[in-house]
């Protein structure tokens, strides 16, 4: 069992720039989320799919796009970068959506904008 | 809406040493609470949780936490502490009737030989 993967591991891109970070698990989860990490601020929620086919805005989601392609794939696409996306990026799941769910991690996408 | 504090955004402490990283939450329904610890460069992992029950929570790794309701308080101890628990370490809460999970600010304690 893999869990959780990410793609890429590390990106830089410039102010403009599109890119798609991926995300896979293989925990047969429902429920997946990205979150960013920004020193001081701890994980904030953009966006999250709580079953297959439906995605929801979280804490920040401007600027950002997702994609559930199915059950264990996950996307967040940045359009047009811009230097305040400079984090860390990780994708969770747990295996349903209710409060009480372990969340299970990947190991991050570190993504500068320049 | 909840919150979560985490009052300490480092915590130095020598090897063999007792340490506390304190959290408070606060928060309008019942809530789950989580402790998550980050490694150098990984994503996180769970160390433990409370759900209901038992005021205190076992973990992984010899870590423990206690629920205070009345002091809105779920802070972590562990008596004696290794250089590999050097380590991000997150509170997070969650509640009925929302779906999000709250992530504090992290406190990163730095185990010293």
């Amino acid at each position: 069992n893999a869990g959780v993967t990410q793609t890429p591991k590390f990106q830089v891109l410039k102010t403009g720039q599109s890119m798609t970070l991926q995300c896979a698990q293989d925990m047969n989860h429902n429920s997946m989320y990205w979150y960013r990490q920004d020193p001081g601020m701890g994980l904030r929620l953009i966006y999250y799919s709580a079953s297959e086919g439906t995605t929801d805005k979280g804490e920040v989601p401007n600027g950002y796009n997702v994609s559930r392609l199915n059950k264990r794939e996950f996307s967040l696409r940045l359009e047009s970068a811009a230097p305040s996306q400079t984090s860390v990026y990780f994708c969770a799941s747990s295996e349903a959506g209710g409060p009480y769910n372990e969340q299970f991690f990947g190991p991050g996408t570190r993504l500068t904008v320049l | 809406a909840q919150s979560v504090t985490q009052l300490d955004s480092q915590v130095p402490v020598f090897e063999e040493a007792p340490v506390e990283l304190r959290c408070n939450y606060s928060s309008s329904v019942s809530v789950y609470l989580f402790w998550y610890v980050q490694y150098p460069n990984q994503g996180l992992q769970l160390l433990l949780k409370y759900l209901s029950g038992s005021t205190l929570v076992k973990g992984i790794n010899g870590f423990e936490a206690e629920f205070n309701k009345s002091q809105t308080s779920f802070h972590l101890r562990k008596p004696s502490v290794h250089i590999s628990d050097t380590a991000e370490y997150f509170c997070a809460v969650s509640g009925t009737g929302g779906f999000k999970t709250i992530f504090g600010a992290g406190t990163r304690l730095f185990v010293k030989a």
